[in-house]
């Protein structure tokens, strides 16, 4: 079954205290992207990768970072979290970056006290 | 920046009853697709419009792009509780060839 899996679903943690969220997809996608989504500002994209080692900053790419050592795996990284990225956060993957269709993830709900 | 601004943002209606949500640009796109996103799941693509003027139809929902290529509108007939959930557009072309998402619209179908 094609999916992109997204770990963990939910996770609380600590001012500075650095976390990674795994996304991982099956599909042999070359494009895959990092999104937050906040009531009242929608999806918003954080990181992008069109390849393996090739990434770039989105919208809203302060805070985070990326890596893409595998076609298959694009984990987000906090090194210092701060209560301003609690958020609901979406990997999603595409066969390119031409608009061909998203596949989302199930979700990552982080809050950051 | 390409903008994408959904209309209305809240809608709640009885089941039966049909509806339409917009999703309106001052930019142009190559194409425009449409998902869904119930509770506490990631969205799903509903349909890919790409033609100016282009109707697509999926069951009970028809698809529309404007000839311009600038707006789209989702209409749902006869709604039902399943079709609740957050309904988003997302313009892909322009200046910046990337996906850019409208804020979605939450559709509310009470029994």
């Amino acid at each position: 079954e094609a999916q992109v899996t997204q770990n963990p679903r939910y996770l609380i943690t600590v001012t500075g205290k650095k976390l990674t969220v795994t996304c991982s997809q099956n599909m042999n996608h070359e494009y895959m992207s990092w999104y937050r989504q906040d009531p009242g500002l929608g999806l918003r994209q954080i990181y992008y990768s069109m390849n393996v080692e090739v990434t770039d900053k989105g919208d809203v790419p302060e805070g985070y970072k990326v890596s893409r050592k595998e076609k298959r795996n694009f984990p987000l990284i906090l090194e210092s979290p701060s209560p301003n990225q609690t958020s609901l956060y979406f990997c999603a993957s595409s066969l390119s970056d031409r608009g061909t269709e998203a596949f989302f993830g199930q979700g990552t709900r982080l809050t950051v006290v | 920046t390409q903008l994408l601004e959904q209309s209305p943002q809240f809608l709640s209606i009885q089941e039966g009853e049909n509806l339409t949500v917009y999703c309106n640009s001052s930019s142009v796109f190559s194409s425009l697709q449409w998902y869904r996103q119930e509770p506490g799941e990631g969205p799903v693509l509903l349909v890919t419009v790409v033609t100016g003027g282009e109707v697509k139809k999926l069951k009970r929902l028809t698809f529309q792009f404007g000839d311009a290529r600038k707006d789209s509108s989702l209409h749902i007939t006869a709604a039902q509780p399943g079709d609740t959930g957050l309904y988003l557009c997302a313009g892909f072309g322009g200046s910046n060839y990337k996906l850019t998402f409208g804020k979605g619209t939450l559709l509310t179908v009470n029994p």
